[in-house]
């Protein structure tokens, strides 16, 4: 166990259809960040989220959007969802103790069908 | 431009032996770390090495190295007594300093495939 919890594991869905992806971080870490993992794009990095504010955003569609409670936890929403939208989505934590390297959840593997 | 490059996109080990898996990267910060993930087909990704800019020595953890090259800027994770369970995507990423939302960015990865 990494210490940062992803659920659910596994998501199946329609496409139109909206899911939310959930993430807790490490206790203490105050950094999440959100990437997607699909074959053919690799590691592709969405957005990060420090203490409750967004810090940083990458690729990241308007149809997803996210935010980061005050207890820390994260969520990802993903609306209108497309054929291409299925992939890995991975939260990760950070913090000084890791040299800011990630510690990544087990991933939430999405198929929308 | 590519701040991670990893060029071999797949590579076969015989068990027991050693491997070197290839990343250069590319960055102008003098600050900067360097990190090696894995992905084993469960697809967790699982924390290996981590490479300071400023470290003198090169990392070890266990049966992981990591050859750093400042000057010809390079990171290669070298993997000894390759285990069957070592068989998995490997994964070379970088946080500058400069930036400091302290996002990584990450290589496409390389597939080890070790065979008994």
């Amino acid at each position: 166990d990494s210490g940062v919890t992803q659920t659910p594991k596994h998501l199946i869905t329609a496409t139109g259809q909206r899911v939310t992806l959930r993430c807790s971080p490490r206790s203490g870490d105050l950094s999440v960040y959100w990437y997607q993992q699909s074959l053919d794009q690799g590691l592709q990095f969405l957005i990060q989220y420090y203490n409750g504010e967004e810090r940083a955003k990458g690729n990241i569609l308007e149809r997803f959007s996210a935010q980061q409670f005050p207890d820390l936890h994260s969520e990802l929403n993903l609306s209108s969802l497309e054929l291409g939208d299925s992939a890995l989505y991975f939260c990760a934590s950070s913090s000084a103790r890791t040299g800011y390297g990630y510690t990544f959840g087990s991933g939430t593997r999405l198929t929308v069908v | 431009a590519q701040k991670i490059t990893q060029t071999q996109p797949g590579m076969f080990v015989q068990e027991k032996e050693a491997v070197t898996l290839d990343c250069t990267y590319d960055t102008s910060d003098p600050s900067y770390g360097l990190f090696w993930y894995k992905q084993p087909s469960s697809g967790e990704m699982i924390f290996l090495i981590y490479q300071g800019s400023y470290d003198q020595q090169n990392a070890t953890e266990g049966r992981y190295s990591l050859n750093f090259q400042k000057a010809r800027k390079s990171a290669n994770l070298v993997i000894s007594a390759s285990q069957l369970g070592d068989s998995a995507m490997y994964f070379c990423a970088m946080r500058e300093a400069l930036s400091n939302d302290y996002k990584l960015s990450f290589g496409a990865g390389t597939t080890v495939t070790v065979r008994a």
